[in-house]
């Protein structure tokens, strides 16, 4: 238990559908963090939050659309996705306010596109 | 940021020290080396990490070489539960010290 919750662990979605996943820490932290991990593929870093402002999109494609509501809270919006973006996808969490900072995972959200 | 090199897989024996290297030739005065380990299906977690000195924690040490080219993280008693894949990166420190750069990082693989 890391103090990073993801809901929902499992999502199995059409490409017309429209879903959302959500992040919730509980370490006080201020900055957020989703990962993509696709099979037999490294990490990849999708979107950076630091004190609810996005600093950091990796090129990502439209069809994700992020939302920082307050520091705790984090939202990755899906719609018209491919099957391709079939992937294990990770939020994290760190303080925020220093340089080098270590990172908390939550568990993931493994999507299916069908 | 710096790239680093780690074998893709590694075997240990249950109860022995787990020794993986990570080459990072091109690393710079500011970025920290940090170890995390990603068990099947989970999210990745933090080991240990350091700048210049050795490290040890509950869970592992830390070596890093002198010219800071090259690190060893060591699990000193390898249990089954230890299986994962271990990355090795190179964080920089300041304003772009929040970016995480994984590779492939070694799978290691504990056998009783």
């Amino acid at each position: 238990e890391t103090g990073v919750t993801q809901t929902p662990r499992h999502l199995v979605m059409g490409m017309t559908n429209k879903k959302s996943l959500k992040c919730e820490q509980h370490l006080g932290h201020n900055a957020m963090y989703w990962y993509k991990q696709s099979a037999k593929k490294p990490l990849e870093l999708m979107f950076v939050y630091n004190f609810k402002e996005q600093t950091e999109n990796n090129s990502v494609p439209s069809r994700f659309s992020p939302e920082c509501p307050n520091s705790s809270h984090l939202f990755l919006h899906l719609h018209t996705l491919q099957p391709e973006d079939s992937a294990l996808y990770l939020c994290a969490s760190s303080q925020g306010d220093r340089g080098h900072e270590t990172q908390y995972f939550g568990p993931g959200t493994r999507l299916l596109v069908l | 940021d710096a790239k680093t090199t780690q074998p893709p897989s590694m075997d240990c024996a249950e109860g022995r020290a787990a020794n993986l290297p990570c080459n990072h030739s091109t690393i710079s005065g500011n970025e920290y080396v940090y170890w995390y380990r990603q068990i099947h299906s989970q999210g990745p977690q933090y080991i240990i990490h350091g700048l210049k000195n050795n490290e040890t924690n509950e869970m592992a040490s830390l070596i890093i070489t002198e010219d800071r080219k090259s690190s060893t993280l060591i699990l000193p008693h390898a249990t089954l539960r230890d299986t994962a894949v271990y990355y090795c990166i190179a964080q920089p420190g300041g304003n772009a010290g929040n970016m995480l750069t994984f590779g492939g990082g070694t799978r290691l693989m504990v056998k009783p």
